[in-house]
Order: C-alpha cells, then structure tokens, then sequence
C-alpha cells in the first residue's frame, strides 16, 4: 500500500541544537517533496520544495534532503529557537494519481529555551 | 496582499445538517484546493478548481462538492454532514495549477463541529 510516515512521537530539543525531522513514503513515485510549517489553529505554510532530482535545499536556517533510493527526506533545522516549535508536515506530489498533493501526519516539533 | 480567507471560521451543524464553507484566493491566484484536516487521518485533499473546472478530485464521498465562480473565489458544500465529518477544513490558492502546488498557500480554515 502507499503511505507517507513522518515522526509520530513529538520531537523535544534544546534551543540551539539542530532538530532532524524525517519523512518516509512507500510506493509512491514523487515529481516533488515540499515541507510545511503549521501551527495551532493555523494553516500550514509552505517551508521548501525539493525535486526528484536534488539531493538538497537549503533557506536560511533550514535544509532539506532527498534519497529517492532510501524513499526518505529529511528536514533540518539548525541554530533551533523556542519560535520555531510548531507541526512540520511533509507532502509529495506523486506522478500519474491526478495531481494530488498527499501529506504525511506531521512532527510536533518543541524547542526549549 | 491580503491572504488567503475563509468564512465562516468556526460552524456547529447537527447530523443531516448540509453546510457551505467559502474560500477567498490571493488576488490573482486562479487555482483554489480544498483538504480536510483531522487529528486520525492528516491533511488529506479535496477537490482542486482553476477557471471555474474541476482539476483533480480526492478520494471522498460525493456527499462533498465544490464550485469556483469567475472571480476565483471557491465554496466547498458537505451534503448529509455525519459525526466524521467535524474537521478543520482548508483552502489553498496558487497562482496557476501546473507550477501552483509548487507555492500554495493556505488559509486559516473552518473549523466544523457536527454534533
């Protein structure tokens, strides 16, 4: 079946540090992997895009990496601030399933100061 | 520019109730997705409208519709509501459907509660 998995359990970090959040998916082919930003009673807000191609991205503080062979992409933040906790969710948009973008469940993300 | 907006923000419907959400893109964006947000099942698409057409449609009962009119603006309607259908429900807009997903941006969505 198809599924795209991100970190179920929250992920706590101490301010500074470099969070690493991950992103799986099985049996999807992706034109493209984008990572969000949502918070509470917010809408999510687009982060980065990384094409099928790209090994990584990078925008200011964050990166990201792609392996279509490991079908896995992970997200970095470095330098992390207690303003940076939030849900980060993934998503793809696979090739031939009509356009759809699929998002993963997202990762609570809590940095203490 | 102003965001991306919806109305009503909140809404309490009772089950076989039918409810109508509204989306109002950026200025200029033609494309306009709906998803649906629960904690059990994530983010999970819609519908997608660009030029008042149906572009891509998610796999969700056809209890759920959508229009867009000509001025891009989107209303998404849940005939029948049933206790699963409370959710938080979002719209995005993207300047054109081809490069569009590639920068959606989202509004704050409609919290529906059916009791």
């Amino acid at each position: 079946s198809q599924k795209i998995e991100q970190n179920s359990e929250a992920l706590n970090i101490q301010e500074g540090k470099t969070a690493t959040l991950t992103c799986n998916y099985t049996n999807y082919s992706p034109a493209y992997l984008q990572w969000y930003r949502q918070d509470p009673g917010r809408g999510p807000v687009f982060l980065l895009l990384i094409r099928e191609n790209e090994k990584e991205k990078r925008k200011e503080r964050l990166k990201v990496t792609f392996d279509t062979t490991l079908k896995q992409s992970l997200f970095h933040i470095t330098a992390s601030q207690p303003a940076d906790s939030a849900t980060y969710l993934c998503a793809l948009l696979p090739y031939n399933q009509g356009g759809k973008l699929i998002f993963g469940q997202g990762t609570e993300l809590s940095v203490k100061p | 520019k102003a965001g991306v907006t919806q109305t009503p923000r909140y809404l309490i419907k009772t089950r076989g109730q039918q409810v109508t959400l509204s989306c109002s893109p950026i200025s200029g964006h033609r494309s306009v997705s709906w998803y649906q947000q629960t904690p059990g099942q994530g983010l999970q698409f819609l519908f997608e409208y660009f030029s008042e057409t149906q572009r891509n449609k998610g796999n969700f009962p056809g209890r759920f519709s959508g229009r867009q009119f000509s001025n891009s603006r989107s209303e998404m309607n849940v005939s029948t509501l049933e206790l699963g259908d409370s959710a938080l429900y979002l719209c995005a807009s993207s300047p054109n459907p081809v490069e569009g997903r590639e920068t959606q941006y989202f509004g704050p969505g409609t919290r529906l509660l059916v009791l």
